[in-house]
């Protein structure tokens, strides 16, 4: 098992630009959430799925953000015309969903973007 | 909104102690709780869950979950220069969102 992967590791874009990021997540695993993270702040929950439906987006969120994941496996996460305020690290994480409480969620290295 | 505080630190202790990481919740419903740790410009690595009141052992690493003082922490024996890093919080509700504190940074001074 290789863990949760993501592509690309870094992305410097002008502002304006549309910029798509993918996660695959690990293999067996039924959910996905995208979180961006700021210096100094935790990851901020962006969406999650449940195998190809998308459960849950956040109101933070403004419509220029997008996420897919269309057949539950690999997902895609779309910026479109990006601003400075975007320049983040984006995690995507994973996790399989027992019955109860359990469900350990697991990160991939991240993409950072820099929106100059 | 749905909140986890945790002291940003940074939290300084000598090589060999125990560090003591601590955090808050507001959501008393909450069920799930973890512990990650993040080197800088890296990504959370998942170091510890716990879902019962009481104590979670696993190597050098104890949580301590109290659920009617909505409180969770983290302690970390025999502190090594390699532990030092930030350590998020992180709790799950009940409709399968995790919410994250700020993180601790810690500092442990060979």
């Amino acid at each position: 098992d290789t863990g949760v992967s993501q592509d690309p590791r870094h992305k410097i874009t002008k502002r304006g630009q549309n910029v798509t990021f993918r996660c695959d997540p690990i293999s067996e695993h039924n959910r996905l959430y995208w979180y961006r993270q700021t210096l100094g702040q935790g990851p901020e929950f962006l969406t999650y799925f449940q195998n190809e439906a998308q459960l849950e987006k956040s109101r933070l969120l403004s419509d220029r953000f997008s996420a897919e994941r269309p057949k539950g496996s690999f997902s895609t996460l779309e910026i479109q015309r990006t601003e400075q305020g975007d320049s983040a690290m984006y995690l995507c994480a994973s996790s399989f969903q027992l019955a109860g409480p359990y469900n350990e969620q697991f990160f991939g290295p991240g993409t950072r973007l820099t929106v100059l | 909104q749905k909140e986890v505080e945790q002291n940003s630190g940074p939290l300084s202790v000598p090589e060999g102690a125990i560090a003591s990481l601590n955090c808050t919740y507001s959501d008393r419903g909450s069920q799930s709780f973890f512990w990650y740790r993040q080197y800088s410009g890296k990504s959370p690595e998942l170091i510890m869950s716990i879902y019962s009141n009481g104590d979670k052992e696993d190597g050098r690493f104890t949580a301590q979950l109290n659920k009617a003082s909505q409180y969770v922490s983290l302690l970390i024996r025999d502190s090594q220069p390699s532990d030092s890093a930030t350590y998020l919080c992180a709790v799950k509700d009940n409709f399968n969102k995790f919410y994250f504190g700020s993180g601790t940074k810690l500092n442990v001074k060979p």
